[in-house]
């Protein structure tokens, strides 16, 4: 367990509505991700984090924002949500050391109506 | 972005068997680790074993053991002696020596009979 806690762990919105998903962490890790999970596709990067105000996009970065203004809390934004953006959204931290491993939070279900 | 290729979308073993999920990697990067994981029906993501590009030895964690061919660029996990609750969807990833973003494979659903 690092010590990963996402919230809502289910959100149903509207094509157009504003979503912001959180992710919180207790252990001080410098790495921070954010991935979508869809069927076929395995898990796909949207963007990360390497610090404090220090991010960067990743593979699906399209319609998504993020912004870290605390160690612990790594905030992903969708502007405008669209049905595409129906997927299942998983947080992870990266453990330092020789592996790097990540550890993940236990997701988030957002549906677009 | 590497590719990661995972070209069993689902399996069936006998509990109590071993099963071999295949996972076959690109990069042109010498060093690379290879990652596996595992998640169950409840969704949550569990890290399994690790394998770096440059490690002499296959990697080993309990039932898990990872079949490292580095020429031919595969990481096929080995679950040994299957039980029930090793039925899950199971990722390959791979990061590069100087990165610590994860690329996945699409996944392997492994269904345990009893």
């Amino acid at each position: 367990d690092a010590g990963i806690t996402q919230s809502p762990r289910h959100k149903v919105t509207e094509t157009g509505t504003p979503v912001t998903l959180r992710c919180h962490q207790t252990e001080n890790h410098r790495y921070m991700y954010w991935y979508r999970q869809d069927p076929g596709h395995g898990l796909r990067l949207i963007h990360y984090s390497y610090g404090v105000k220090d991010t960067d996009k990743g593979e699906v970065s399209d319609g998504y924002s993020v912004s870290r203004s605390k160690t612990e809390d790594f905030l992903l934004t969708l502007e405008s949500a669209t049905s595409s953006q129906t997927s299942v959204y998983f947080c992870a931290i990266s453990r330092t050391g020789e592996v790097y491993e990540q550890y993940f939070g236990p997701g988030t279900r957002l549906t677009v109506t | 972005a590497q590719k990661i290729t995972q070209t069993q979308p689902g399996m069936f073993v006998q509990e109590k068997e071993a099963v071999t999920l295949d996972c076959t990697y690109d990069t042109s990067d010498p060093s690379y680790g290879l990652f596996w994981y595992k998640q169950p029906s409840s969704g949550e993501m569990i890290f399994l074993i690790y394998q770096g590009s440059y490690d002499q030895q296959n990697a080993t964690e309990g039932r898990y053991s990872l079949n490292f061919q580095k020429a031919r660029k595969s990481a096929n996990l080995v679950i040994s002696a299957s039980q029930l609750g090793d039925s899950a969807m199971y990722f390959c990833a791979m990061r590069r020596s100087n990165d610590y973003k994860l690329s996945f494979g699409a996944g392997t659903t492994v269904t345990v009979r009893a």
